[in-house]
């Protein structure tokens, strides 16, 4: 299976100010994901990242709140823009290696927006 | 559009006791399902998936799961809980994509599992 380091673990951050979440992959991967865990709450996919590709966004979620990189196989960032409280959760980047391996997660960061 | 409904929110099992934790989807097509855990502060975890084939799949940490496809199901199961299986689990479901390539997935709401000694 892949090992996914995210960057940063933790963050606490003023409102209105972004974040930039970095997602470091072992292997090579075509497809990248990223989910938003809210509070008590499970995932929801924010959006699909392709290599060479815009990224594809799932309903509610819009470029210009959450800009996507995805620069290489290897290498992914979701920005947080405009923070609000709101937007206070546990973001996730993952990969699906494909083969039947499954899906493997990052261990996410925590993001706290004050 | 694809869904995952898991119906306990929490479940109180005593130590030893067997577990069986619910799951239904709704996708039109075979899916790829899934049941991840998750401790408190942790990462998702795999437990199990099924792709294909056989529908008893076998985890990992001596967890279990059945597909039903007459019944839109894929429940988890344990003979024996441990303490430290007190986490959260989530099933969840995906797809490969028309064309190739993988779909993000789906999840439940999770289920709450909570041990009594």
């Amino acid at each position: 299976s892949a090992v996914i380091s995210q960057k940063p673990s933790r963050d606490i951050c003023q409102r209105g100010t972004s974040l930039t979440i970095q997602c470091q992959v072992d292997s090579q991967v075509t497809m990248m994901f990223w989910y938003r865990q809210q509070p008590g709450q499970s995932l929801t996919l924010i959006a699909t990242a392709n290599q060479g590709s815009e990224a594809t966004y799932e309903s509610g979620f819009v470029i210009d709140k959450f800009p996507i990189s995805r620069p290489n196989l290897t290498f992914s960032t979701l920005t947080v823009s405009n923070m609000s409280p709101e937007d206070s959760s546990i973001y996730l980047c993952s990969v699906d290696l494909g083969g039947g391996y499954g899906y493997t997660f990052g261990s996410g960061t925590r993001l706290t927006v004050v | 559009a694809q869904s995952v409904t898991q119906p306990d929110i929490h479940i109180t099992v005593s130590e030893g006791a067997s577990l069986e934790l619910r799951c239904n989807y709704s996708y039109g097509a075979t899916p790829y399902l899934f049941w991840y855990v998750q401790s408190p502060g942790q990462g998702l975890q795999l437990l199990l998936k099924y792709f294909s084939g056989d529908t008893l799949v076998q985890g990992i940490k001596g967890f279990e799961a059945e597909f039903k496809r007459s019944q839109s199901s894929f429940n988890l199961r344990k003979p024996s809980v441990h303490w430290s299986d007190a986490a959260e689990y989530f099933c969840a479901v995906g797809a490969m994509k028309t064309g190739g390539g993988a779909d993000g997935l789906t999840f439940g709401k999770g289920t709450h599992l909570i041990i009594q000694p």
